[in-house]
C-alpha cells in the first residue's frame, strides 16, 4: 500500500511566521503534490514537482514555496503566513509522469494562522 | 467558466436507491478521468477511473461522453457507507508540458436509513 505522510495533522501558527509542511511517500513515485481544501473551492494545486530539484507552479502559488531535495520528500514552505492561508493542506503523490495515474493523498494538515 | 462542474448537493436518498451524478469538463483535449471519494474529515480516495467505452465496478458505473464533455456516476443499492463527497477529477496538461489534475468541489451525499 503507497503511504503518504504528512508530518502533522494540526498546526497554528501566527501571522508573519515562516511555516513548513512536510511531505513524505514510501513509493519511489516520480510525482508529488500540494493542494490546499477550502469550503466551496475544492481542492486548488499550489505546486508540483514531477522530478527531484524540478517544480512547477499549480493555480495557486502566490505566497508559496516548495522545495524537493530528495525524491520521497516534498516541502510547503509558506514565507509569511498570512490568515488567509488557514485551511486544510493536502499533499499527494503519482507513480508516473502521466495523470492516468492515480493520486494517493497523505491524511492532510489542518493549518491555522492567527 | 469552470474547468470542472459539478453539482454540490446534498443528495439525501434513501438506502437502497439509486444515485447518479454528473460532472461537465471544459477542456476538450483531457485524456484522463476519475471519480474520486471523500469522507467527512479525510484525505481523498480513487473510487475508479472513467474509460471512453464506460466501466462498472460492482455497484458502481461510470461514463464519459467525450462529444457533451460530461461524465457521470451512478450507484446501484445505495448503502450507508456510500455516504461521502465525490469529486470528479479530470486531467489538463500545463504550459509546460506537464500533467496534473483538476478536481471538482464535489457531490455530497448523504445515505438515509
Amino acid at each position: 500500500d503507497v503511504k503518504v505522510t504528512q508530518s502533522s495533522r494540526y498546526l497554528v501558527k501566527r501571522t508573519g511566521e515562516k511555516v513548513f509542511l512536510e511531505c513524505v511517500q514510501d513509493m519511489d513515485h516520480e510525482n508529488m503534490f500540494w493542494y490546499r481544501q477550502d469550503p466551496g473551492l475544492g481542492l486548488r494545486l499550489i505546486y508540483f514537482s514531477y522530478d527531484v530539484k524540478m517544480k512547477e507552479k499549480g493555480d495557486i502559488p502566490e505566497g508559496y514555496s516548495v522545495s524537493r531535495e530528495k525524491k520521497e520528500r516534498f516541502s510547503l514552505i509558506l514565507e509569511s503566513a498570512s490568515t488567509n492561508q488557514t485551511s486544510m493542506y493536502l499533499c499527494a503523490s503519482s507513480q508516473t509522469y502521466y495523470s492516468n495515474q492515480p493520486q494517493h493523498f497523505g491524511d492532510g494538515t489542518r493549518l491555522s494562522i492567527l | 467558466r469552470k474547468e470542472v462542474e459539478q453539482d454540490p448537493g446534498p443528495f439525501n436518498v434513501p438506502e437502497g436507491a439509486t444515485v447518479a451524478f454528473n460532472c461537465t469538463y471544459s477542456n476538450s483535449a483531457s485524456q484522463s478521468f476519475f471519480w474520486y471519494r471523500q469522507d467527512c474529515r479525510k484525505e481523498p480516495k480513487l473510487l475508479m477511473s472513467v474509460y471512453s467505452s464506460g466501466n462498472e465496478d460492482g455497484r458502481f458505473t461510470a461514463q464519459l461522453n467525450r462529444a457533451s464533455q460530461y461524465i457521470s456516476l451512478l450507484i446501484r443499492d445505495s448503502k450507508l457507507s456510500d455516504s461521502a463527497t465525490y469529486l470528479c477529477v479530470v486531467n489538463r496538461v500545463s504550459n509546460f508540458g506537464n500533467e496534473k489534475l483538476t478536481f471538482g468541489t464535489g457531490t455530497r451525499l448523504t445515505i438515509i436509513p
